[in-house]
């Protein structure tokens, strides 16, 4: 079955520095892929969407400045949290759609815990 | 707008127990609906799902969901559970072209679900 990868799976950072988070389908080509954010006990929040050569579309309220999208190529989408504070500690979650794949189905990554000290 | 209410945070049961996981939502237009299911360090998995004609839908690992018009639920049932059905589990909805971003998904805050022996 499809398989999506991130890495890390956990990060530590300290405050005002920037982090990347990867994530990889590694057996088909993801034309849109997905970033998700859950804070605990709440409900994962789409935070954007990109599409492969494109720029991500961003939800509202997410600021785009502070999380950088990239999805440069068919396997790989990167998001970049910049200048993290405390209040960015949270759960990040991708998840990736393929060509000719029906609009629900995503392939969901395992997450990447991040803690902002 | 839509929302998706998950009724109980946690559910514990006992082996061979029937469950039953609780999912309503709010919408004002025709929804599509979801259950993933999350085990410890992987990503989400598509357990089941409706898009149109029967209202039970049967899914993988002997689970199925009724899809409720009237009552706007779409709960998860499951006649017998296993050790290994201890995961936690989240109702998501879709509309098409929601907001111009076709299938994004709604989720909502997730069940986990505890079998114990």
């Amino acid at each position: 079955g499809a398989v999506v990868s991130q890495h890390p799976s956990r990060v530590i950072c300290k405050s005002g520095t920037s982090v990347k988070i990867e994530c990889r389908s590694l057996d088909f080509q993801a034309t849109t892929m997905f970033w998700y954010r859950q804070f605990p006990k709440q409900s994962l929040m789409l935070m954007a969407t990109s599409n492969e050569g494109s720029k991500a579309t961003y939800e509202q309220g997410v600021e785009k400045d502070k999380f950088l999208i990239n999805h440069a190529s068919l396997t790989l989408s990167t998001l970049t949290v910049t200048s993290a504070h405390p209040e960015d500690s949270s759960f990040y979650i991708c998840s990736a759609r393929g060509w000719g794949s029906s609009f629900y189905e995503q392939y969901f990554g395992p997450g990447t815990r991040l803690t902002v000290t | 707008a839509q929302s998706v209410t998950q009724l109980d945070s946690q559910v514990p049961v006992f082996e061979e127990a029937p469950v039953e996981l609780r999912c309503n939502y709010s919408s004002s237009v025709s929804v599509y609906l979801f259950w993933y299911v999350q085990y410890p360090n992987q990503g989400l998995q598509l357990l089941l799902k409706y898009l149109s004609g029967s209202t039970l839908v049967k899914g993988i690992n002997g689970f199925e969901a009724e899809f409720n018009k009237s009552q706007t639920s779409f709960h998860l049932r499951k006649p017998s559970v296993h050790i290994s059905d201890t995961a936690e589990y989240f109702c998501a909805v879709s509309v098409l072209n929601y907001g111009g971003s076709q299938g994004n998904l709604i989720f909502g805050k997730g069940t986990k679900l505890s079998v114990k022996p």
